[in-house]
């Protein structure tokens, strides 16, 4: 059981560059999240899903775009990178069926932006 | 909506000293509260979290928190803290009808010095 997986670990675009940033999970957790993380400002939600083919926008959603086609998948796509995206990417998972309401992260991606 | 207020930046302390990490929450609607921790470099665990019942609920690892409804509050205290302790610590808030959309606080560096 891997939980949570993300791919890359790290990454570096040029402005302008698209990308897609791969999250899995093995849990068949029907909610599935990406966030960011940047000093001082937390984790901040850009997109959320909470099953196959059902997306929404969260806090900063601008400059991303998501996709669920499985449960297992949800991968994030910025399709023209600017520097402020530079950040920390982590992806969640969770589930409502067993009531313990939590989150669970994958290891995160580093991305910069030059 | 709803948002979390972590007063403390950063918090150094000596090792075996007690320590409390301050979280503030405001929301129109009833909430689950949770506390994760995140060491160097990695990604974010569960260290606890607060649905219902006992206000008072505590880690494995001899963390605790109390969820003060009055007060909107749910500060983390460790009694005593180790060396091992050193990380960044996230409050985290979701509504109960949406657990997938975690509002964090901005975190607060625990620094334990020996």
């Amino acid at each position: 059981n891997a939980g949570v997986t993300q791919t890359p670990k790290f990454q570096v675009l040029k402005t302008g560059q698209s990308m897609t940033l791969q999250c899995a999970q093995d849990m068949n957790h029907e909610y599935m999240s990406w966030y960011r993380q940047d000093p001082g400002m937390g984790l901040r939600l850009i997109h959320y899903s909470v099953g196959a083919g059902i997306t929404d926008q969260g806090e900063v959603p601008n400059g991303y775009n998501v996709s669920r086609s499985t449960t297992e998948d949800f991968p994030l796509r910025l399709l023209s990178a600017a520097p402020s995206q530079t950040s920390v990417y982590f992806c969640a998972s969770s589930t409502p069926r067993t009531g313990r309401r939590e989150q669970y992260f994958g290891p995160g991606t580093r991305l910069t932006v030059t | 909506a709803q948002s979390v207020t972590q007063l403390d930046s950063q918090v150094p302390v000596f090792e075996e000293a007690p320590v409390e990490l301050r979280c503030n929450y405001s929301s129109s609607v009833s909430v689950y509260l949770f506390w994760y921790v995140q060491y160097p470099n990695q990604g974010l665990q569960l260290l606890l979290k607060y649905l219902s019942g006992s206000t008072l609920v505590e880690s494995i690892n001899g963390f605790e928190a109390e969820f003060n409804k009055s007060q909107t509050s749910f500060h983390l205290r460790k009694p005593s803290v180790h060396i091992s302790d050193t990380a960044e610590y996230f409050c985290a808030v979701t509504s109960m009808d949406s657990s997938y959309k975690l509002i964090f606080g901005s975190g607060t560096r625990l620094l334990v010095r020996p």
